[in-house]
């Protein structure tokens, strides 16, 4: 099966710039995940989806954080503006069944780079 | 969710056995204890998940005492491509509340 595509690969922009970040999770997972992951640490949730509905987004910055899942399926997170801590890689994740750790499936990433 | 502590780096060699230990000192009963993978430039990735005593599949063992207060991921004859972040995750599982939450890992380097 695919796995989760995430877009674009790699990103640089200037602080106070916004940036947005695409994921297409595997076919049919319910649940989706948004994480963040600074050097040298393990990824940080940031939001989780149930098809198009927030289940958590306690840890989301939400003063420039935002993300939407339509229809349930594909997911865009954006940042506005940016600020140079935001630099990260930032992951995304789906599973067919929320709860369960052995069922998440993680993309790629997309590195982000502030400067 | 239970804390998790992993020594910060790990070196080894081919075709060494490699024990990588976490402690979770304040597990819940109703918690398992997963590990994940991750390659540079690649999202974690699932290897093995147990409750109690031992679990083996294809890719590692994992090891459980009575207690559960650790647990020891044990990766067989590693080999270049071993070399990783390895992470150690407690939750519980029960209700479909659990969300892998990650701390530092094991930076494990295998050496020629």
């Amino acid at each position: 099966e695919a796995g989760v595509a995430q877009s674009p690969r790699y990103k640089i922009i200037e602080k106070r710039q916004s940036v947005a970040f695409w994921c297409n999770p595997i076919s049919g997972h319910a649940t989706l995940y948004w994480y963040q992951q600074i050097l040298g640490q393990g990824p940080k949730l940031l939001i989780q989806f149930q098809n198009n509905g927030v289940v958590d987004d306690s840890q989301l910055p939400k003063d420039r954080f935002s993300a939407e899942r339509l229809k349930g399926v594909d997911s865009t997170l954006k940042i506005q503006p940016a600020k140079l801590e935001d630099s990260a890689v930032y992951l995304c994740a789906s599973s067919l069944e929320a709860g369960r750790s052995y069922g998440y499936t993680f993309g790629s990433g997309t590195r982000l780079t502030v400067v | 969710l239970a804390k998790t502590t992993q020594p910060i780096s790990m070196d080894s060699y081919e075709g060494q056995e490699v024990n990588i230990t976490c402690s979770h000192n304040n597990i819940a009963t109703n918690d398992y204890i997963t590990w994940y993978q991750q390659f540079p430039s690649q999202g974690p990735r699932f290897i093995i998940q147990g409750y109690k005593t031992k679990v083996t599949n294809e890719v590692a063992s994992l090891f459980i005492p009575a207690d559960r207060k650790s647990s020891t991921l044990s990766l067989p004859r590693v080999s270049l491509s071993d070399t990783a972040v390895y992470y150690c995750l407690v939750g519980d599982q029960s209700g479909g509340s659990y969300i892998p939450t990650f701390g530092r890992g094991t930076s494990l380097i295998v050496h020629p």
